[in-house]
């Protein structure tokens, strides 16, 4: 079967680190994307990785290790807009399209 | 920016209504996306074209939805008769081929009552 994991809520405090984990299962893989999703938006795109290690884009990294089936978005320096769902989604492969399997999101509540 | 354009963003009707979904995807997109996102969930697939051709419809529910193309740009997404279980956030995605990066509309908000 098909299932991504995600934590369903984190919080933080504004200039802190935070991690966001995502473990999935797919029939296949072809690469591991990660949206910001404020309420009531549409998800936009944060990163994507393909093969194991990290990326680095600004103040946020994603990590993924493709034999442990597992992924990390990394948060630093937080700020209040920072508030937002973020979802894990991976490119099965296996299928026919290729539309992407999402986790249920993770609400990342950032104080002051 | 080139964006994914969609309407109308909200719609309101009572159940056994016909409704429809437009979707506008960035300028030479070759694949299309509608998914469908209930709060507090991720989105779920409903249908990928590429170019005027359906990839994929098997989560589609064929009895009351549809999906067309029909020139490989522009997409209208159809439900007929609407069902109380349909309330949910219409999302539609486009990339510049199958293994690119999906782009997302702002979304059609439907409420069916």
């Amino acid at each position: 079967g098909q299932n991504i994991d995600q934590p369903t809520e984190m919080t933080a405090t504004e200039g802190a680190i935070v991690q966001i984990n995502c473990t999935y299962q797919t029939s296949g893989f072809n690469g591991l994307f990660w949206y910001q999703q404020h309420a009531g938006e549409a998800p936009t795109f944060l990163s994507y990785n393909v093969l194991d290690g990290l990326e680095e884009k600004g103040r946020f990294s994603s990590f993924l290790s493709r034999s442990k089936g597992y992924s990390y978005l990394l948060l630093k320096e937080l700020q209040m807009k920072d508030s937002a769902s973020y979802l894990c989604a991976v490119r099965d492969g296996a299928q026919a399209g290729t539309a992407l399997i999402f986790g249920k999101g993770t609400t990342l509540s950032v104080s002051s | 920016e080139a964006e994914v354009a969609q309407s109308p963003r909200y719609k309101i009707t009572e159940k056994s209504q016909a409704v429809a979904f437009w979707c506008d995807p960035i300028s030479g997109h070759a694949t299309l996306y509608w998914y469908r996102q209930i709060l507090g969930q991720g989105p779920e697939l409903l249908v990928q074209f590429q170019d005027e051709s359906v990839v994929d419809d098997s989560q589609l529910p064929k009895d009351r939805f549809s999906a067309e193309r029909l020139k490989g740009v522009d997409s209208t997404l159809k439900i007929q008769p609407a069902e109380l279980g349909d309330s949910a956030m219409y999302l539609c995605a486009s990339s510049l081929d199958r293994k690119e990066t999906q782009y997302f509309g702002p979304g059609t908000r439907l409420l069916v009552l």
